[in-house]
């Protein structure tokens, strides 16, 4: 499977301020998610990243609050924008390999506080 | 709201027990996943079951699938305290388009 890595680890950021989490896979995947974990709860998916087209969002997220890219097949951004207390998440990316879309690899993830 | 409920929530254990985590669902899948979490790190895959199979091994993971009642199991033998961690379902419901809903997970303390 896909190693995949996150920058930063973590972080902790005032209120108001924006961070951009990093996410680089070995190899060329079709298919990457970001996906929200707050304290003590299960993962929400964020939004859908593919290569070449824009980032499909879930539910109750928007484009301006959390901007992504996705310039190749190897790296995404996902930016949490004008943050508050309640951004406090550990943030996911997943892959998913060609032929294997339903199966999905994760990186070590991004914990942030927002103080 | 999520797809997939775990229960229980949280399971102590002796090493060398089994453990037993459940997962129910909503909405017919295409499959389903399990995964590890170790403190607030990143998700290791474990493994999937498709919805045409009704059970999985692997080393010492058991994973069963019932659709009829919507739900899965997965079972860690002889356990070791490195298992501690909390352990997530995940679905891929049919027509989703390869995005996963994650149960809120169990947390499994296994006591040396």
């Amino acid at each position: 499977s896909a190693v995949i890595s996150q920058k930063p680890s973590r972080d902790i950021c005032q209120r108001g301020t924006s961070l951009t989490i990093q996410c680089q896979v070995d190899s060329q995947v079709t298919m990457m998610f970001w996906y929200r974990q707050q304290p003590g709860q299960s993962l929400t998916l964020i939004a859908t990243a593919n290569q070449g087209s824009e980032a499909t969002y879930e539910s109750g997220f928007v484009i301006d609050k959390f901007p992504i890219s996705r310039p190749n097949l190897t790296f995404s951004t996902l930016t949490v924008s004008n943050m508050s207390p309640e951004d406090s998440s550990i943030y996911l990316c997943s892959v998913a390999e060609g032929g294997r879309y339903y199966e999905q690899y994760f990186g070590p993830g991004t914990r942030l506080t927002v103080t | 709201s999520q797809q997939g409920e775990e229960d229980p929530q949280a399971l102590s254990i002796q090493e060398g027990e089994n453990a037993t985590m459940n997962c129910s669902y909503k909405t017919s899948i295409n499959n389903l996943q399990w995964y590890r979490q170790n403190s607030g790190r990143g998700l290791v895959h474990l493994i999937l079951i498709r919805s045409n199979e009704r059970e999985k091994h692997s080393g010492r993971l058991r994973v069963t699938l019932d659709t009829s009642k919507k739900s899965s199991s997965l079972l860690i033998t002889a356990s070791r305290a490195a298992d501690t961690a909390s352990y997530f379902c995940a679905t891929d419901a049919t027509g989703s388009n390869y995005k996963l809903t994650f149960g809120k997970g169990t947390l499994l303390t296994v006591n040396p």
